[in-house]
């Protein structure tokens, strides 16, 4: 089957600690893109990448690093900068970055920091 | 800049009743426009887009979406609600002039009663 997919489902984190953010697709899109959603806030951009070896800041992405090395993987890193990284993170694929395309989403990844 | 708001945080009704969800976008070319559902600890699924074709979308689980340009809105509706649908509900806006990025709204919770 064809899909995204996250791990882990749960993540808790200490303070002071680098963690990263598993994000794979099998479905050939060329676009990915990574959220972080708080409730009550929506959806915000952190990064998103239009191609291999490409990718752009989002809205929100200080104290947050990813890499697209391969197509079908876009892992995000929160790093000690992130002030208040606890929050559920949504990864994203589409086929192209065009705004009609559709944005299938992964399960997501709710990371804690204690 | 585009922009999406959902009125009514929180939206009860109860099982059979309509269901009516609202959305309003500000944008200055034409939008494109997706609802999406998301339940608890999972990702985003799309309900149904509207991409400047016919102004009434259907979408998946009998939900259904009408454009009205004049009024900015793009709401959503179902005619009888089931215990499923409840959920939350998220409304997106995007373009096709380059910023394929989306904006999402706030949301919406649905309680659904017996």
């Amino acid at each position: 089957d064809g899909g995204i997919t996250q791990s882990p489902k749960y993540l808790f984190r200490k303070e002071g600690q680098n963690v990263t953010l598993s994000c794979e697709q099998n479905l050939n899109h060329d676009a990915m893109y990574w959220y972080r959603q708080d409730p009550g806030q929506g959806l915000r951009l952190i990064y998103y990448s239009q191609i291999v070896n490409d990718f752009q800041k989002g809205d929100i992405a200080e104290g947050y690093s990813v890499s697209r090395e391969k197509k079908e993987s876009f892992p995000l890193t929160v790093t000690s900068a992130q002030k208040n990284p606890t929050a559920f993170y949504l990864c994203a694929s589409s086929i192209e970055s065009l705004g009609t395309d559709t944005q299938y989403f992964g399960p997501g990844t709710r990371l804690t920091v204690l | 800049a585009q922009s999406v708001t959902q009125l009514g945080s929180h939206v009860s009704v109860s099982e059979g009743a309509l269901v009516l969800l609202r959305c309003n976008y500000s944008s200055s070319v034409p939008p494109y426009l997706f609802w999406y559902v998301q339940y608890p600890n999972q990702g985003l699924q799309l309900l149904l887009k509207y991409t400047s074709a016919a102004t009434l979308v259907k979408g998946i689980n009998g939900f259904e979406a009408e454009f009205k340009k004049s009024e900015t809105s793009f709401h959503l509706t179902k005619p009888s609600a089931h215990m499923s649908d409840a959920a939350e509900y998220f409304c997106a806006v995007s373009d096709a002039s380059g910023t394929y990025k989306y904006i999402f709204g706030t949301g919406t919770r649905l309680k659904v009663l017996a």
